[in-house]
């Protein structure tokens, strides 16, 4: 069974805090994404990666950043968090088309 | 316009009702095809992916894919009260990083 993690289930910060969000997969896969679910927006893709040390930006990234130094682990960085983004966060990992999601991390921005 | 276009419902139906979810999208150029499942409060897990037009069956999920008419659905047979969810369709051209595009999602709720 394939296995994603995220460090939290729940997160409250401050405005202006730096927060990190973790997220690790056990299967080896190459690619790993962050995306951000919103109602009536759906889900929107942050940063990806293909490989280690390797990123790419997805539709949002505007306010974000990442980093992936090894393969299973890839980190979703808010450099200065804002209100606008509080959000559901969710991490996937894939093998070829197959994408798999990790349980998510909701974030509370006060 | 958004890219893939999915009714937000709320799709309500009586225990055993067949299930019938849908979406369209405009890029032709899609080539895999996949439903995932969301339980509240949890990630998407996938249920099904087809590549190309054609149906695939698993259990009592049905995926059909109309790549003329740019339109794919799901059916869910002998519907039950654990099938209530929010169901998300979601497409990808086939290239590095492989991407997703997702729907908004529909939510359904099976009524014991």
């Amino acid at each position: 069974d394939v296995k994603v993690t995220q460090s939290s289930r729940y997160l409250v910060k401050r405005t202006g805090e730096k927060v990190f969000l973790e997220c690790v997969q056990d299967m080896d896969h190459e690619n790993m994404f962050w995306y951000r679910q919103d109602p009536g927006l759906g889900l929107r893709l942050i940063y990806f990666s293909y490989d280690v040390k390797m990123k790419e930006k997805g539709d949002i990234p505007e306010g974000y950043s990442v980093s992936r130094e090894k393969k299973e682990r890839f980190s979703l960085i808010l450099e200065s968090a804002s209100t606008n983004q509080t959000s559901m966060y969710l991490c996937a990992s894939s093998l070829d088309e197959l994408k798999f999601f990790g349980p998510g991390t909701r974030l509370t921005v006060l | 316009q958004k890219e893939v276009e999915q009714d937000p419902g709320p799709l309500s139906v009586p225990e055993g009702a067949i299930v019938s979810l849908n979406c369209t999208y405009s890029n032709s150029a899609f080539q895999y095809f996949m439903w995932y499942r969301q339980y509240s409060r949890k990630g998407p897990e996938l249920l099904m992916y087809t590549y190309s037009s054609g149906n695939k069956e698993d259990g009592r999920f049905t995926a059909q894919v109309d790549k003329s008419s740019k339109y794919i659905s799901l059916f869910i047979r002998d519907s039950q009260p654990s099938d209530s969810a929010t169901y998300l369709c979601a497409m990808m051209i086939k290239a590095a990083g492989n991407k997703l595009t997702f729907g908004g999602g529909t939510r359904v709720l099976v009524k014991p």
